[in-house]
């Protein structure tokens, strides 16, 4: 157990749809990692939060938002959503100082079915 | 453009065995490197690596840099039915505007038989 939540941990929805995936990260954390893993692509880095700010930004669509509250909790949302959008969605937290980003700890992850 | 490739893709060896996986990339900027073990689900972290020659060791695992061939490598020694998983190498990078990325390679799936 990595300490990271992820809620809920299956959820199945229809095209066009919007869904709201939550995270809590380990105590004491600040950052957050948003990441998507579908059969074809592997692992892809979406974003990442440092106490409640956006600090990097990978291959996430405009369709995907996510935001960090002050309670360092973070939330991905997926709108107007595609069968493609088919995956496991992971939330990684960390502890960043210094600059750097130490060892993720992942959750245990979404399953997201668009069906 | 940025990219992180694994080699071998996949990987049968047997209980008793060392491996070695390689990790290489191009990107700009580079920060750290990072190698994760995934199994059935979450990625867990092994090793961050961000300077070159410094090898890291957590028992039959190590890890070392080459910062001026770009590459990595992920050693396993007397491997076990227990490292048969998907190892993972991330590289986190920052742009000339001060923004961090992290590109994962696609990995390299090890089976070990017993």
């Amino acid at each position: 157990d990595s300490g990271v939540t992820q809620t809920p941990k299956h959820l199945i929805t229809a095209t066009g749809q919007r869904v709201t995936l939550r995270c809590s990260p380990r105590s004491g954390d600040l950052s957050v990692y948003w990441y998507q893993q579908s059969l074809d692509q592997g692992l892809q880095f979406l974003i990442q939060y440092y106490n409640g700010e956006e600090r990097a930004k990978g291959n996430i669509l405009e369709r995907f938002s996510a935001q960090q509250f002050p309670d360092l909790h973070s939330e991905l949302n997926l709108s107007s959503l595609e069968l493609g959008d088919s995956a496991l969605y992971f939330c990684a937290s960390s502890p960043t100082t210094g600059g750097y980003s130490y060892e993720q700890y992942f959750g245990p992850g979404t399953r997201l079915t668009v069906t | 453009e940025d990219k992180v490739v694994q080699s071998p893709l996949s990987l049968v060896v047997h209980e008793g065995d060392t491996v070695t996986l390689n990790c290489s990339y191009e990107v700009t900027n580079f920060r750290s490197l990072l190698w994760y073990k995934q199994e059935k689900k979450a990625p867990t972290f092994l090793f961050m690596l961000t300077s070159s020659g410094i090898e890291k060791k957590s028992g039959r695992l190590s890890s070392i840099l080459d910062k001026k061939e770009l590459f990595s490598i992920l050693n396993i020694t007397a491997t076990q039915t227990g490292d048969s998983a998907v190892y993972l190498c991330a590289v986190e990078t920052i742009s000339t505007s001060g923004t961090y990325k992290y590109i994962f390679g696609t990995g390299t799936r090890l089976k070990v038989l017993a």
